[in-house]
């Protein structure tokens, strides 16, 4: 069964400080790997997907298929990153079919 | 208005009245989709439409119907529901509905049913 993990709900670090929000990922195929965020009093957005091996914002993520898994990293967390993050995961070569995590709230304090 | 533009924003209905969800995209996207997003419960996709047919319908109960009259409207007609359908309801749109897609999502309606 396709599924997408994000194991915590809320992660909150310092300004300056290194983040990782954690994604784990169970697929039989070869998976697309996104992730979305939700800043306060907006809608959900795309911030970066595998496939196009980008940095928005200071964000990167790296697939690992030993591992499962599609950490989202940024060496020096902002306040502004202060949002809402979920990880999704395409593997349905038909339909387009997003799978989404329960999300992480990311709150970066001053 | 650019973008994917849902209404209503709020909507309160009674689990007898009859009601639409409304979505429509000026992108020129082909592929609308509707999510539901519950708390405490990870987005859940309802139904994929692709050129205005259905693609994917992810065993959503009978009272919840939706209708694509074109690639740029989705609707989403509610009949009897129940207090647990009570959630964001999320449209969104993408050029094509492959993998890979980047989706556009509008801002959500929040729906509670009495």
């Amino acid at each position: 069964a396709q599924r997408v993990t994000q194991p915590e709900k809320l992660l909150s670090v310092f300004k300056g400080a290194p983040v990782e929000l954690k994604c784990n990922y169970s697929y039989s195929g070869s998976p697309e790997l996104f992730w979305y965020v939700q800043y306060s009093r907006q809608r959900l957005q795309l911030l970066l997907r595998h496939i196009s091996r980008e940095s928005i914002k200071g964000f990167t993520a790296d697939l690992n298929k030993g591992e499962t898994s599609f950490h989202l990293k940024k060496p020096f967390a902002q306040e502004e990153d202060s949002a809402m993050y979920y990880c999704a995961l395409s593997g349905s070569s038909n339909t387009g079919k997003l799978i989404f995590g329960q999300g992480t709230t990311l709150q970066v304090k001053p | 208005e650019t973008g994917v533009t849902q209404t209503p924003r709020h909507l309160v209905m009674g689990m007898t009245n009859k009601k639409s969800l409304k979505c429509e995209q000026h992108l020129g996207h082909n592929a609308m989709y509707w999510y539901k997003q519950s708390a405490k419960k990870p987005l859940e996709l309802m139904f994929v439409y692709n050129f205005k047919e259905q693609t994917e319908n992810n065993s959503v109960p009978s009272r919840f119907s939706p209708e694509c009259p074109n690639s740029s409207h989705l609707f989403l007609h509610l009949h009897t529901l129940q207090p647990e359908d009570s959630a964001l309801y999320l449209c969104a749109s993408s050029q094509g509905a492959g993998v890979g897609e980047k989706l556009f999502f509008g801002s959500g309606t929040q729906l509670s049913v009495l």
